[in-house]
Order: C-alpha cells, then structure tokens, then sequence
C-alpha cells in the first residue's frame, strides 16, 4: 500500500462547478500537508498549507484535513477553464525525517 | 533569486553519455531537493541537501546518479551513463530549512531530459 492514494483522474467538469480532490494516506504521523498545481511543462506551485486537522480558505480554494479519517481534500469553487492543470497533494511528518511525501496527481480540466 | 531556477530547461543526449543538470535554489533556502518525474507519474524523491550536505541519498536509482552542492547554493545533478529509462523531468525545489513548517517547498520549472 502506498503511503498516499490520489486517483488520477482525469476529471471533467463545466466552469463554474465546485471540484472536490482528494487524498487519503496511512501513516497517522502526517502532520503537514499541502496542495500543489502544475501546469503542463511547468513545476509544481504550492496553492494550500494547513498544519494538523481542520480547515483552511483562500479565496476559492479551502483545503480540509480529517486526521481521524486520514483523509485530506481540496475544493475549488466556481472552477475556471485556468484552473485545469494536475493537483498533488503531499505531506510529512515530525518522525521519518520530515520527507515529504507526494501523490501522483489528479489532473483537472474545466469546460468552459 | 526570486524562484528556483533550473538549466538546462530541455536536453537531449545518446544512451552511453553523461548529462549535468544545474539547479539554483532560492536564495536563503538551505535545504534542496531533486526529485524525478515520469510521464503521468507523481514525484520520485531522489535526494536532499542540507547546506552542502547529503543526509538522505535513498532515492538515487543507482550509482550512475550522483548529486553536489556547493557553497550551500547551486547543486548539480549528474547522471552517467545514460539509459533510455533515465528519460524524465528532473525537478529541483527548495525550502527555508528541513524540518516543520520551514519544510515547505518551493520548485523550479524542471528540465526535461531525453536519452535516445
């Protein structure tokens, strides 16, 4: 089992819609965890930061973190055609070392 | 810099060759890392650089792979030898420091390696 699961998608949806990606994760020592956007040929940007459970907002993004449920998701509201691009989810832990662990993207496209 | 800052953005080479990748950290950023990137895949960890020091090599697919760094800034990824299957995006990124919320990481554009 990996350590985080992101399905791949692709996953297709009208603009204006409200997109949900998800990750989930096994190792319980999780404590940071971030999304990234990547457009094609380009790197990774960070979009989201939250520390430990709970939600967090930004403008139309609000990442929410369920530690009891290890599972962490990002909403994107009133979806754009700009906002098609692959989302990661990653994060780490105080023990391990601190690696950052990454999923393998879902990669998004919004219909105009 | 204001970003990271990677060259060669593309390289092509022959099998059997030597290729140098070139990454340029934020400045002020002391830990760096390499991580690689198949088509359609997530982030392969290859290393991590603390200043000038490796502690975490795990991620290097063989010893053909070999990285430096140097005045605690530019790294350089190198790769002997060169197979097809070392194909990939090779991405730099850095942090302010390794360890808690310093551990965010900030990536350059990647260069897209090509062996034929």
């Amino acid at each position: 089992q990996k350590e985080v699961e992101q399905d791949p998608g692709p996953l297709s949806v009208p603009e204006g819609a409200i997109v949900s990606l998800n990750c989930t994760y096994s190792n319980s020592a999780f404590q940071y965890f971030m999304w990234y956007r990547q457009y094609s040929r380009k790197g990774p940007e960070l979009l989201m930061y939250t520390y430990s459970s709970g939600n967090k907002e930004d403008g139309r993004f609000t990442a929410q973190v369920d530690k009891s449920s290890k599972y962490i998701s990002l909403f994107i509201r009133d979806s754009q055609p700009s906002d098609s691009a692959t989302y990661l989810c990653a994060m780490s832990a105080s023990t391990g070392g601190f690696k950052t662990i990454f999923g393998a993207g879902t990669r998004l496209f919004v219909k105009a | 810099g204001a970003g990271v800052s990677q060259s060669p953005s593309n390289k092509v080479t022959e099998k059997g060759k030597d290729v140098e990748l070139r990454c340029d950290p934020i400045s002020g950023h002391t830990a760096l890392y390499w991580y690689r990137q198949s088509l359609g895949q997530g982030l392969e960890f290859l290393i991590y650089f603390q200043g000038n020091s490796a502690p975490d090599k795990s991620g290097l697919p063989s010893d053909r792979f070999s990285a430096e760094r140097t005045g605690g800034s530019v790294s350089t990824l190198t790769i002997q030898r060169t197979q097809q299957e070392d194909s990939a995006v090779y991405l730099c990124a850095s942090s302010l420091e390794w360890g808690g919320s310093q551990n965010i990481q900030y990536f350059g554009a990647g260069t897209r390696l090509s062996v034929l």
